[in-house]
C-alpha cells in the first residue's frame, strides 16, 4: 500500500467518546486525505492537508478535526462519536499538486470504525 | 455531493469476455482518474486521462474521455477472475477538488 498505514484498523467504540485515527507514510508526500467510504456514497472527503500545519475541509467535514504536525503522520478526530460516524475510513496521499499535473492518490488499507 | 456517476452499478460477466464501465460527471473537470477496489482494500489507481485527451491504454485497460458529453468509459479487455473488484472513477474539476463517484461492481463469472 505504498508506505501508507492506519492504525487502528477496527476499532469499536460507544456514541460520546473521542476517538483519534492515525495515518502514517514513509513516502514524503506533501499531501494527505481522510476519506469516509460508506454503501451508496462511495468516497467521501473529509479533510485534507496541503503541508505541516495546513488542512483544509472537504465535503463531509462536520465533526471530525485533523491535525498534521509531521509530514507523515496526519491525525482524524471524533471529538464525540456518533453512530452516524460509523464507517471504513481511508487515508490517502499524493505527491503533487497543480490543476494541470493531475494528482494521482495512494491508498491505505483503511480503519473499520463502529460507533455503539 | 458527488460529481461522478458510475454506470452501471453492478455488472457480471463471464470471464475472457471485455468489460465496459461508464462514468458521467456534472461540472469542467482538469482531469479523470479511475481506481479498482478490491474487498476489503484501499483504493488503487489504474490510469489518468487529462481533459486534453481522448483515449488512453494501459495493458488491457482502455479508458475514453468525451468532454462534451461529461462522460469517460473504462475498458477491460479479456476479463479474468482477479479483475473482480469495484471500480471508481475520480475527477479532478477546476475548483482543484477530486470527488469520486459511487462505484461499478464487477464479478467476473468462471
Amino acid at each position: 500500500d505504498a508506505g501508507i498505514t492506519q492504525s487502528p484498523r477496527h476499532k469499536v467504540t460507544e456514541t460520546g467518546t473521542p476517538v483519534t485515527l492515525r495515518c502514517h507514510q514513509t513516502e514524503n508526500h506533501r499531501y494527505m486525505y481522510w476519506y469516509r467510504q460508506d454503501p451508496g456514497h462511495g468516497l467521501r472527503l473529509i479533510h485534507y492537508s496541503y503541508g505541516v500545519k495546513d488542512t483544509d475541509k472537504g465535503e463531509v467535514s462536520d465533526g471530525y478535526s485533523v491535525s498534521r504536525s509531521k509530514t507523515e503522520d496526519f491525525l482524524l478526530t471524533l471529538e464525540s462519536a456518533t453512530s452516524s460516524q460509523t464507517s471504513v475510513y481511508f487515508c490517502a496521499i499524493s505527491e503533487s499538486r497543480g490543476l494541470a499535473g493531475g494528482r494521482e492518490q495512494f491508498f491505505g488499507p483503511g480503519t473499520r470504525l463502529t460507533v455503539l | 455531493s458527488q460529481q461522478g456517476e458510475e454506470d452501471p452499478q453492478a455488472l457480471s460477466i463471464q470471464e475472457g469476455e471485455n468489460a465496459t464501465m461508464n462514468c458521467s460527471y456534472k461540472t469542467s473537470i482538469n482531469n479523470l482518474q479511475w481506481y479498482r477496489q478490491n474487498s476489503g482494500r484501499g483504493l488503487v489507481h489504474l490510469i489518468l486521462i487529462r481533459s486534453n485527451e481522448r483515449e488512453k491504454h494501459s495493458g488491457r485497460l482502455r479508458v475514453t474521455l468525451d468532454t462534451s458529453k461529461k462522460s469517460s468509459s473504462l475498458l477491460i479487455t479479456a476479463s479474468r477472475a482477479a479483475d473482480t473488484a469495484s471500480y471508481f472513477c475520480a475527477t479532478l474539476n477546476r475548483d482543484d477538488k477530486i470527488i469520486f463517484g459511487k462505484g461499478t461492481r464487477l464479478h467476473i463469472l468462471p
